[in-house]
């Protein structure tokens, strides 16, 4: 069972910030959160992912809400190569992945 | 980070035969894992392939329509056996990689088949 809940679509533009909301109320103590997308026709690639702290990698920031029942996946500068579906995860570090619906993002030149 | 090679990359079948799909990865790795992907669908996690003992499998999947082998740590196989058409999905063959602060999960290309 997917423990989240994410826009089923956005559409930003080239060049912009892209942010991705997602909600895991019920988010346990020692459950990571964790982001991945697919590109058309690829497999799920690794995008980043927090427990507490906010996190940036060169792909992505990962701001975590204090309470940690939310979260946001900014991109900062969103190409068209970052159309994508998202998948905001949550689990513990050495368990299984269960994919949501995810978001598609849909990046306009 | 760990490269999968996933084999074949496509396929069209024809209902009830059988096909194997090969993954190799390019280290030893301790989990693998097989997911399906329906059409227009999220990725669904079939089984987890253990090495030197039986798959394990998540409710809805079972061993005599999925059979899996792990004989080593590099290299695992999904058969999807007497096809139908609602079999018609990307599978993808997946790894993960443990260190001390993370659990990063890699992915293969997948296998695009179709059963007419």
């Amino acid at each position: 069972d997917a423990k989240t809940t994410q826009p089923t679509s956005m559409d930003c533009a080239e060049g912009r910030a892209a942010n991705l909301p997602c909600n895991h109320s019920t988010i346990s103590g020692n459950e990571y959160v964790y982001w991945y997308r697919q590109i058309h026709s690829q497999g799920p690639q690794y995008i980043i992912h927090g427990l507490k702290n906010n996190e940036t990698n060169e792909m992505a920031s990962l701001i975590i809400t204090e309470d940690r029942k939310s979260s946001t996946l900014i991109l900062p500068h969103a190409t068209l190569r970052d159309t994508a579906v998202y998948y905001c995860i949550v689990r513990p570090a050495d368990y299984k992945l269960s994919f949501g619906a995810g978001t598609t993002v849909t990046v306009r030149a | 980070s760990a490269v999968i090679s996933q084999k074949p990359s496509r396929d069209i079948c024809q209902r009830g035969t059988s096909l194997t799909i090969q993954c190799q990865v390019d280290s030893q790795v301790t989990m693998m894992f097989w997911y399906r992907q329906q059409p227009g669908q999220s990725l669904t996690l079939i089984a987890t392939a253990n090495q030197g003992s039986e798959a394990t499998y998540e409710s809805g999947f079972v061993i005599d329509k999925f059979p899996i082998s792990r004989p080593n740590l590099t290299f695992s196989t999904l058969t999807v056996s007497n096809m139908s058409p609602e079999d018609s999905s990307i599978y993808l063959c997946s790894v993960e990689e443990v260190n001390h602060w993370n659990t990063e999960a890699f992915f293969g290309q997948g296998t695009r088949l179709t059963v007419v």
